[in-house]
């Protein structure tokens, strides 16, 4: 059973400071690693992918990958309250398998 | 233009009736995807399709059925709806690169 873990919080943090969300996966053979944002109602929207070991940089957004220890992070600098959602981690291991979701982490950012 | 849509955007149906979810996209992908999210479920797979001949049941198919008119377009079916099937709806298709697009959603409620 492959399975994605995220603390499902809320993770509360004041405007302009780093938030950092986190993610493990139990399946070795994983290649692929996304972060969505999720508002309330609406659909998840891509906002990171990272397919190597290491840092990737967009923005205010940075994702970090850890094979090895099973383990990938997002980071949001200088949060804003639009920040505010749910922040779903998904991985895939490629080939003909699907996409499996963790079940989220809410962020609240406040003013 | 949205590069995947769906329709309607809101229904409810009564106990019983039949009902038919579509979606299109405009991306040119052979993947496209059904999931359904309840709160505190977080997102599961329904049924799965890898191209227009290629069909696949998900983690929670039973009282679903789709088809897959065309690589543009795939439709979810539920036979005879239950109270149990109210939920929010997403097609996703997806890229070469194993990112998935969402939808805006269908949110289903029956009575």
């Amino acid at each position: 059973q492959k399975e994605v873990e995220q603390n499902s919080g809320p993770l509360s943090v004041p405007e302009g400071a780093i938030a950092s969300l986190n993610c493990t996966y139990s399946d070795r053979g994983s290649q692929s690693f996304f972060w969505y944002r999720q508002y309330s109602g609406k659909s998840p929207e891509l906002i990171m992918s990272i397919y190597s070991n290491g840092d990737k940089e967009d923005g205010r957004f940075t994702a970090q990958l850890n094979k090895a220890s099973q383990y990938v992070s997002l980071l949001i600098r200088d949060s804003q309250p639009s920040d505010s959602a749910t922040y779903l981690c998904a991985v895939n291991r490629g080939g003909y398998s699907t996409l499996t979701f963790g079940k989220g982490t809410m962020l609240l950012v406040s003013p | 233009d949205a590069d995947v849509t769906q329709t309607p955007r809101n229904r409810i149906t009564k106990t019983g009736k039949r009902i038919m979810l579509e979606c299109s996209q405009t991306k040119g992908h052979d993947r496209m995807y059904w999931y359904r999210q309840d709160p505190g479920l977080g997102l599961r797979l329904i049924y799965y399709s890898f191209d227009v001949k290629d069909i696949n049941k998900g983690e929670i198919s039973d009282g679903y059925s789709v088809s897959r008119q065309a690589q543009a377009k795939f439709s979810l079916s539920l036979e005879s709806a239950i109270p149990n099937q109210t939920a929010l709806y997403f097609c996703a298709t997806e890229g070469q690169n194993y990112e998935q697009y969402f939808g805006p959603g269908t949110r289903l409620t029956v009575t």
